[in-house]
């Protein structure tokens, strides 16, 4: 079957660096994607890899390995509006979105 | 906002009613999806529809029924649920199914079975 792991919940305290991991077993890769989900609010897309290495954007970076099947995206400068959920979510050979269940990020002051 | 807009937000209905969720996009993308987000476990696919087609249909039980009149608007019929069935129901769109493209979902219809 297919799967994506990450952790149910995170804690992390304001101006400091999160790493949210992502693993997955799929049958097959076209490009992993995170999105952010604020509490009642739509996921919003934060970053799609497909090669392996790092792609920074701003404060917010993702990092994929395709041979160990692992994904991190990392949160620097943490602010309190990123107090949210963060979906990983792998596009499939058949190019079907496999989603994990999400990780809900708690920043504290 | 992200240009995918869903009503009615919340919805609380009985078991022998009748309702119908919407959702618009104003994007001019090709492909729109019917997701249920239920807490704790990943999303669902439930519907996907491209050019108005309907492409997948994942099992979904048929007390869940679906219509795309054209590539702006989704409906979701529906009839006979169960409580079972209480979640946040999200649209999403695309500019087209199969692709690498993001999705653009809306904010989503918190639906309450009683």
């Amino acid at each position: 079957g297919q799967n994506i792991d990450q952790p149910t919940e995170m804690t992390a305290t304001e101006g400091a660096i999160v790493q949210i991991n992502c693993t997955y077993q799929t049958s097959g890769f076209n490009g992993l994607f995170w999105y952010q989900q604020h509490a009642g609010e739509a996921p919003t897309f934060l970053s799609y890899n497909v090669l392996d290495g790092l792609e920074e954007k701003g404060r917010f970076s993702s990092f994929l390995s395709r041979s160990k099947g692992y994904s991190y995206l990392l949160l620097k400068e943490l602010q309190m509006k990123d107090s949210a959920s963060y979906l990983c979510a792998v596009l499939d050979s058949n190019y079907q979105l496999i989603w994990g269940a999400g990780t809900k990020l708690i920043i504290k002051p | 906002e992200t240009g995918v807009t869903q009503t009615p937000r919340h919805l609380v209905m009985g078991m022998t009613n009748k309702k119908s969720l919407k959702c618009e996009q104003h994007l001019g993308h090709n492909a729109m999806y019917w997701y249920k987000q239920s807490a704790k476990k990943p999303l669902e696919l439930m519907f996907v529809y491209s050019l108005e087609e309907r492409v997948e249909n994942n099992s979904v039980p048929s007390r869940f029924s679906p219509e795309c009149p054209n590539s702006s608007h989704l409906f979701l019929h529906l009839h006979t649920l169960q409580p079972e069935d209480s979640a946040l129901y999200l649209c999403a769109s695309s500019q087209e199914t199969g692709g690498v493209g993001e999705q653009y979902f809306g904010p989503g219809t918190r639906l309450t079975v009683t």
